[in-house]
């Protein structure tokens, strides 16, 4: 079945300790976009892929970047993780202009 | 500035009987609407989407109003099974909103809970 699949489903870092958080899909989109959930809050874009063209929020922190190897693959990287950047991390892929997004089951980042 | 709201957090109804969960957009470029349903531990899936060119689409037990005058829009279940029970999103868009990629604003989320 084509999906996107997020690893690892959950992750422990320490404060201020770097954190990669991996995405891969199986659907040949060319978008690709990765969302900051807190509870209760809705999913905040913080940048996406179209292709290999990066587009980031202008409210996304320094401390967040991306990367995209290939199609199939998008990370996340949060240089130096605090108390707050604990949260839920949805990546989703779509087609270029498609109206609808979908989404890997999100990876639970726990900052200590 | 929230453009998408959900304003009822969470809603509960009886097995068999019908489930409506709102939402309320700001943004008129608004043209396309999806309901998203979410587990928890798990991503959202989608559910059902309208175009801003309808008022009604329906799919099995789920159905989506659009009411662009009121810019409102409702998801109804009928029935609702103890299954449904999950956060419900709201979320839209605007073509070209984002460039060629059509980003999506969510609402905040109504957790909807079927007790049989």
């Amino acid at each position: 079945d084509a999906m996107v699949i997020q690893n690892p489903r959950y992750q422990v870092t320490q404060f201020g300790k770097p954190v990669t958080l991996s995405c891969s899909q199986t659907l040949n989109h060319n978008v690709m976009y990765w969302y900051q959930q807190k509870s209760s809050q809705a999913p905040k874009l913080l940048f996406h892929y179209y292709d290999k063209d990066f587009n980031n929020e202008a409210d996304t922190p320094d401390n967040f970047q991306s990367r995209r190897p290939n199609t199939s693959f998008c990370f996340l990287d949060i240089r130096s993780p605090g108390l707050g950047d604990a949260a839920m991390y949805l990546c989703a892929t779509s087609i270029a202009g498609g109206r609808s997004q979908y989404f890997g089951p999100g990876t639970r980042l726990l900052v200590l | 500035d929230q453009q998408v709201k959900q304003n009822s957090p969470s809603l509960s109804v009886q097995e068999g009987r019908i489930s409506i969960l709102n939402c309320d957009y700001t943004n008129s470029m608004f043209d396309y609407f999806l309901w998203y349903k979410k587990y928890p531990a798990e991503g959202p899936t989608f559910l059902i989407s309208i175009s801003s060119i309808k008022d009604k689409n329906e799919d099995g037990r789920f159905t989506v109003f659009l009411n662009k005058s009121a810019k409102h829009l409702s998801l109804h279940i009928v029935p609702s099974q103890p299954g449904d029970s999950a956060v419900y999103f709201c979320a839209a868009s605007a073509r070209g909103y984002g460039g060629a990629t059509n980003k999506l604003i969510f609402g905040t989320g109504t957790l909807l809970a079927v007790q049989p």
